[in-house]
């Protein structure tokens, strides 16, 4: 059966420092791959989406993720976080007829 | 462009009793989904149409949720009778590509229902 997994339930960072959400699937083809953001109250806003072609996938506020077919993986990273991003992260794969999401990685922004 | 609209933002019902929710997807989004969201996990789907017809319902819990598109536009998802373990947020989202592909395509959610049952 497929399934998403996000190992980091919660990552706390620093303000100016580097990010990355793990996030890995399992699925027989290659999937299609989305990062969402929830903010306390808000709907899931997409952040960005893999289809196909380049692995390396750039995205709103300065986020990106590299596909990795190898490790089944579909991370997301960000250079510098700001206090802004403090929310909660969902990576999900849609396959045929099927959309999953993971369990989501809340994140903590400290000054 | 207005986004998908869902009312009401919160309910508080006791259990037994009967709840509705509505969505307002995108205009011209032709794939309307309904996802529960229970506290500390991922969204679950529960219903997908494409216009006013059901492509897949496999995790609605038939018993007691059901839901409709009429018109293909706006849809309501109800309860009936509901129970404690129905505690959750309900997001709405819409998509416009048509067919099941529109599962690799972007999904454009709603600010959700929260809904508690005590």
């Amino acid at each position: 059966a497929q399934s998403v997994t996000q190992p980091d339930i919660h990552i706390t960072v620093s303000e100016g420092a580097s990010l990355e959400l793990r996030c890995n699937y399992s699925y027989g083809a290659t999937p299609y791959l989305f990062w969402y953001v929830q903010s306390p109250g808000q709907g899931l806003q997409l952040l960005l989406k893999y289809f196909s072609g380049d692995t390396l996938v750039q995205g709103i506020k300065g986020f990106e993720a590299e596909f990795k077919r190898s490790q089944s993986s579909f991370n997301l990273r960000k250079p510098s976080v700001h206090w802004s991003d403090a929310a909660e992260y969902f990576c999900a794969v849609g396959t045929g007829n099927q959309f999953y999401f993971g369990t989501g990685t809340s994140l903590t922004v400290i000054p | 462009e207005a986004g998908v609209a869902q009312s009401p933002r919160y309910k508080i019902i006791e259990k037994r009793q009967s709840v509705a929710f509505w969505c307002n997807p995108i205009s011209g989004h032709a794939t309307l989904y309904w996802y529960q969201q229970i506290l500390g996990q991922g969204p679950k789907l529960l219903i997908q149409f494409q216009n006013n017809g059901v492509v897949d319902d496999s995790q609605l819990p038939k018993d007691r949720f059901s839901a409709e598109r009429l018109k293909g536009v706006d849809s309501t998802l109800k309860i009936q009778p509901a129970k404690l373990e129905d505690s959750a947020v309900y997001l709405c989202a819409s998509s416009l590509v048509s067919g099941t592909s529109g599962r690799g395509n972007e999904q454009f959610f709603g600010p959700g229902t929260r809904l508690t049952v005590l």
